[in-house]
């Protein structure tokens, strides 16, 4: 099994402010099959990011997704009031998909 | 407009089975994988079984591998889990969420609302 392990656990930042989330994997994932979500409370979560780096339908460009073999990296360049949620990264090149424990983006 | 409609969940005492159940409208179903993703209550991620379009490929995480059991029905639109000897820890919100690549394996690109399960005596 890959584990992911997402860094920080807790990121505290400002509105307009840069934020780089970070995911490393135990082992190699396979052709980038890497993939980021964001979970606001009480729904379920949504795609941002496939394959390390592809944007998914209707996800606005302040999103990108970098990185490759064991460490992948989220950023959103400049943070929008409504960007503030937890962030997972999951890889899904192995028969059994994993995601990382997550990162909460909180509004500093 | 892709929809997925849980159902299925409750209390159930440990050791007991439940079965859970998605309906699926607004795509073609049997053109892609489909998985279950739980949440325990406050936290992460966990995935735990996806079966491909024709029901040829299946895999489990190591913590549910043997109790639980994913099936598919493309006649129906349907997609089942099976949850046999459940424990305490089994105790989630369980999505239904479908795969984005067509035939293949990818990412969740749609979710549903999630159906609870409890276990406890």
């Amino acid at each position: 099994e890959i584990v992911l392990t997402q860094s920080p656990g807790t990121l505290s930042l400002s509105p307009g402010e840069r934020a780089t989330l970070s995911c490393r994997a135990s082992q190699s994932v396979s052709s980038s099959y890497l993939a980021w979500y964001q979970q606001k409370p009480g729904q379920a979560p949504r795609l941002l990011i496939y394959g390390a780096s592809s944007r998914a339908t209707g996800i606005p460009d302040r999103f990108s997704g970098s990185g490759s073999g064991t460490d992948f990296t989220l950023t959103i360049s400049r943070l929008e009031p409504e960007d503030f949620a937890v962030y997972y990264c999951q890889q899904y090149g192995s028969s059994q998909y994993t995601f990382g424990q997550g990162t909460k983006l909180e509004i500093k | 407009e892709v929809q997925l409609v849980e159902s299925g969940g409750g209390l159930v005492q440990p050791g007991r089975s439940l079965r859970l159940s998605c309906a699926a409208s607004g795509f073609t179903f049997d053109d892609y994988a489909m998985h279950w993703v739980r949440q325990a209550p406050g936290k992460g991620l966990e995935w735990v079984s996806g079966i491909s379009w024709n029901s040829g490929s299946i895999g489990y995480a190591d913590s549910v591998k043997g109790r639980f059991t994913i099936s598919r029905d493309n006649a129906k639109n349907s997609l089942y889990l099976q949850m046999n000897s459940l424990r305490a820890e089994d105790t989630a919100l369980y999505y239904c969420a479908k795969d984005m690549s067509l035939y293949g394996s990818g990412p969740h690109d749609y979710w549903g609302q999630g159906t609870l399960v409890t276990v406890s005596s």
